[in-house]
């Protein structure tokens, strides 16, 4: 069991910049989650998918911001155009079946300078 | 709203005391509720879950967490911390009956000291 990987772990760019960020999940976990997490505060979901259906966005996720989760097993996590305040660290978690526990990544940090 | 609230931002305490880190959650249906730990630029480690049955759960790394629906509480607890155990706590719920996501309380930040 190799765990949520996700890559890169720590990412800098220039404010406007487009980005991307990929989740592994858990081999044969169907849901996948991202979260948003600033410095020195919870967690913050972003969406949720099951299989490759994107199920619940949350109002956090602007438009630009986009998810994708292509036949169910990678996701990717896009912002486009960024700003300063979207530096944080973003979390990938996944799950099985009825269980509601969620298996959290190392996270993505992103600085946006 | 619904929310979790985590009463403690810090709490220090010294290695082989016992620690107590606070909970409470705000929800009119069944909730399920979570304690993850964090070390230091990682990810979110679950330490213990309740979803039904026994109030009093176990969990990894000896510690263990109540559940009182009369309270809306889900307090973390260990007998005896060691330095290993220094890193940021958080608590989580599914707060929506089906509802998929966690909310997170804020954190708390535990600091063993020598």
């Amino acid at each position: 069991d190799t765990g949520v990987s996700q890559n890169p772990r720590h990412k800098i760019t220039k404010r406007g910049q487009n980005v991307t960020f990929r989740c592994d999940p858990i081999s044969e976990h169907n849901r996948l989650y991202w979260y948003r997490q600033t410095l020195g505060q919870g967690p913050e979901f972003l969406t949720y998918f099951q299989n490759e259906a994107q199920l619940e966005k949350s109002r956090l996720l602007s438009d630009r911001f986009s998810a994708e989760r292509p036949k169910g097993s990678f996701s990717t996590l896009e912002i486009q155009r960024t700003e300063q305040g979207d530096s944080a660290m973003y979390l990938c978690a996944s799950g099985q079946g009825a269980f509601y526990e969620q298996y959290f990544g190392p996270g993505t940090r992103l600085t946006v300078t | 709203a619904q929310s979790v609230t985590q009463l403690d931002s810090q709490v220090p305490v010294f290695e082989e005391a016992p620690v107590e880190l606070r909970c409470n959650y705000s929800s009119s249906v069944s909730v399920y509720l979570f304690w993850y730990v964090q070390y230091p630029n990682q990810g979110l480690q679950l330490l213990l879950k309740y979803l039904s049955g026994s109030t009093l759960v176990k969990g990894i790394n000896g510690f263990e967490a109540e559940f009182n629906k009369s309270q809306t509480s889900f307090h973390l607890r260990k007998p005896s911390v060691h330095i290993s155990d220094t890193a940021e706590y958080f608590c989580a719920g599914s707060l929506i009956q089906g509802a998929q996501k966690l909310v997170f309380g804020q954190g708390t930040r535990l600091t063993i000291n020598p």
